[in-house]
């Protein structure tokens, strides 16, 4: 099966400070990468879509401007928290399909803590 | 409005006690059925994808089934290692691959 990584696995940061979380398609490109985000005990929520070599589309109510995606590779995308508060803290998850496929290749995650 | 429903929120099994999860859907045009395993702190892991009503994939004590407005994951003679929480996620026809995903079901089986 296709693999996706993360890093790093988990960050702990004082509040304003920024926070950069890598995704990266091991074995295979991938011109769209999502973002999600997921609470305790809650399903994912999708924040946004990073498109390769374009900006990312991003879902009604995510802050484009706080939560900042560059897409520079076929095999990388990062999300960067900036400013991060406490309310950001989190799990951030990311996902990327190989091409022609619509199965979705979710990556570990990354928990956030803001303190 | 597009909705994905699964149940029940938690199940509790012991060992062999078969049993289903249950993944009702509401879309204006499904592209693609889903299900997911997520262990707790992990990424969701793929299990199976499905297409069309009357299609069933097979993995281990897993099987799908899709019908025209849900989804059964049926799991047959569960062992403690398949407790994990169960995610249902469907692709809606001209959504660019985004996934809708259910709130889960969070299964624990008992030795």
């Amino acid at each position: 099966g296709a693999v996706v990584s993360q890093h790093p696995s988990r960050v702990i940061c004082k509040s304003g400070t920024s926070v950069k979380i890598e995704c990266r398609s091991l074995d295979f490109q991938a011109t769209t990468m999502f973002w999600y985000r997921q609470f305790p005990k809650k399903s994912l929520m999708l924040m946004a879509t990073s498109n390769e070599g374009s900006k990312a589309t991003y879902e009604q109510g995510v802050e484009k401007d706080k939560f900042l995606i560059n897409h520079a590779s076929l095999t990388l995308s990062t999300l960067t928290v900036t400013s991060a508060h406490p309310e950001d803290s989190s799990f951030y998850i990311c996902s990327a399909a190989p091409g022609g496929t619509d199965t979705q290749y979710f990556g570990p995650g990354t928990r956030l803590t803001v303190l | 409005e597009d909705q994905v429903t699964q149940s029940p929120e938690a199940l509790r099994l012991q060992e062999g006690e078969s049993s289903s999860l249950n993944c009702s859907y509401t879309v204006s045009g499904l592209r693609g059925l889903f299900w997911y395993r997520q262990d707790p702190g992990k990424g969701p892991e793929f299990l199976f994808t499905l297409y069309s009503a009357g299609e069933e994939k097979e993995k281990e004590r897993l099987k799908a089934t899709l019908t025209k407005k849900e989804s059964f994951l049926h799991i047959t003679a569960p062992k403690p290692e398949d407790s994990a929480t169960y995610l249902c996620a469907v692709r809606i026809s001209g959504s660019a691959r985004q996934l809708t995903f259910g709130s889960g079901t969070q299964l624990t089986v008992l030795p």
